[in-house]
């Protein structure tokens, strides 16, 4: 079957800006979980959904970055005011629902701010 | 703090050999762990899992190895292919939350040379 699916895989920005990064998880996945990898680094957490609300986003970095998953299936993590250091892989994961279940994961969205 | 510690960045094995990488912890709460693989312009795959209540599981070329005591736990892979070369990622996940978050260490690259 399909896997995560992550789009746009890159995205060029200028400084200020205002992006949205989009994941589609596996079907009928509950759980999905964003995020963050800059060079040289293991992914960092970012926010877990639980269905459609944000049970865990204690890892959003400041109150630039938002997301969403109104239907509980596509979520979108959005970007205020970019910054220079926003720059990184953004990875969305999905699983069944089950804390201790295998996260799957997209292959992530790179996001350039200039 | 990294709670999740890496401490090669790199490492070089030849075909046939035994592959080890290793992985710090510090957060005693800490009761499941995993190893997933990356290759580039990929998101992370799913590798072996241990919970905390055993000392060790294998699966196929794969096993890990968990030293409580020491908040120590290992990947060993024999025999090493080519194929396995990839980054390759410890994560734990803290019994005392309810999510699944997982948290990374910086990885460990792996080259198997034929």
């Amino acid at each position: 079957g399909a896997g995560v699916s992550q789009t746009p895989s890159n995205k060029v920005t200028e400084k200020g800006k205002y992006v949205e990064l989009r994941c589609d998880p596996i079907s009928g996945h509950t759980a999905l979980y964003w995020y963050r990898q800059s060079l040289g680094q293991g992914p960092e957490f970012l926010i877990y959904f639980q269905g459609t609300g944000a049970a865990d986003d204690s890892g959003l970095p400041n109150d630039r970055f938002f997301a969403v998953r109104p239907e509980g299936s596509v979520s979108t993590l959005k970007i205020q005011r970019t910054e220079r250091g926003d720059s990184a892989v953004y990875l969305c994961a999905s699983s069944p629902g089950y804390t201790r279940d295998t996260q799957y994961f997209g292959p992530g969205t790179r996001l350039t701010v200039l | 703090d990294q709670q999740v510690k890496q401490n090669s960045p790199s490492l070089s094995v030849q075909e046939g050999r035994i592959s080890i990488l290793n992985c710090d912890y510090t957060n005693s709460m800490f009761d499941y762990f995993l190893w997933y693989k990356k290759y580039p312009a990929e998101g992370p795959t799913f590798l072996i899992s241990i919970s905390s209540i055993k000392d060790k599981n294998e699966d196929g070329r794969f096993t890990v190895f968990l030293n409580k005591s020491a908040k120590h736990l290992s990947l060993h892979i024999v025999p090493s292919q080519p194929g396995d070369s990839a980054v390759y990622f410890c994560a734990a996940i803290n019994g005392s939350s309810n999510t699944g978050k997982l948290i990374f260490g910086q990885g460990t690259t792996l080259q198997v040379k034929p």
